[in-house]
């Protein structure tokens, strides 16, 4: 039982380049998230999903893409990286009334 | 949308010291109320939460209570130890909507000093 797996854990980007973060669950959670956190700013939720197959636009959605093709996964992308998209990006899953179940985070740096 | 205020943003405190951490929410209509705990380089971790129906909660050495009115709900943690030593978040959320958005507050690096 590996609860919430993020990858990669750490990424480098330039300027302009695209890349996906996935989440995958095995705890048969209904509902999953992805936030951000920047230090001084908390977490803030980039979009999130009740179920496979939608998805709805969190706090910060902007310069973001996502998709629940299969319940156990959600995927975040990247399509022009941008510096101010530097960030510690977590993802976590839940059921619709409780507690969330982060990953360990991915870094990303954009150059 | 809801807009979650946490205070301290820094808080040391003396081993054995109470730690109290306060958090206000702005939409009436928020029925829970999780507080997570995040120690250096790990993932948040749930340690206690609280629903609109209690006024308060507690386990062990922590406790959390919560006023409607006023809208604030307020962590104290009795007897610091040096593993208390993270940065605690509070959250609001309405539970039963469809939906279930956690908005979070910038957090308190709490410091235990032995």
């Amino acid at each position: 039982n590996a609860g919430v797996t993020q990858t990669p854990k750490f990424r480098v980007l330039k300027t302009g380049q695209s890349m996906t973060l996935l989440c995958a669950q095995d705890m048969n959670h209904e509902y999953m998230y992805w936030y951000r956190q920047d230090p001084g700013m908390g977490l803030r939720l980039i979009h999130y999903s009740v179920g496979e197959g939608t998805t709805a636009k969190g706090e910060v959605p902007d310069g973001y893409n996502v998709s629940r093709l299969k319940k156990q996964n959600f995927l975040l992308g990247l399509e022009s990286a941008a510096p101010s998209q530097t960030s510690v990006y977590f993802c976590a899953s839940s059921y619709p009334t409780g507690e969330l179940f982060f990953g360990e985070g991915s870094r990303l740096t954009v150059l | 949308g809801e807009n979650v205020e946490q205070h301290p943003s820094t808080l040391s405190v003396q081993e054995g010291d109470s730690a109290v951490i306060k958090c206000t929410y702005s939409d009436s209509a928020s029925n829970y109320f999780p507080w997570y705990k995040q120690e250096l380089g790990k993932r948040p971790q749930l340690i206690i939460d609280i629903r609109s129906n209690v006024g308060e909660k507690k386990d062990q050495r922590i406790a959390v209570t919560l006023n409607k009115t006023a809208k604030h709900f307020s962590l104290h943690i009795t007897e610091t130890q040096p593993e208390d030593s993270a940065v605690y978040f509070c959250a609001a959320s309405i539970l039963g909507a469809g939906s279930y958005q956690l908005t979070f507050g910038k957090g308190t690096k709490l410091s235990v000093i032995p």
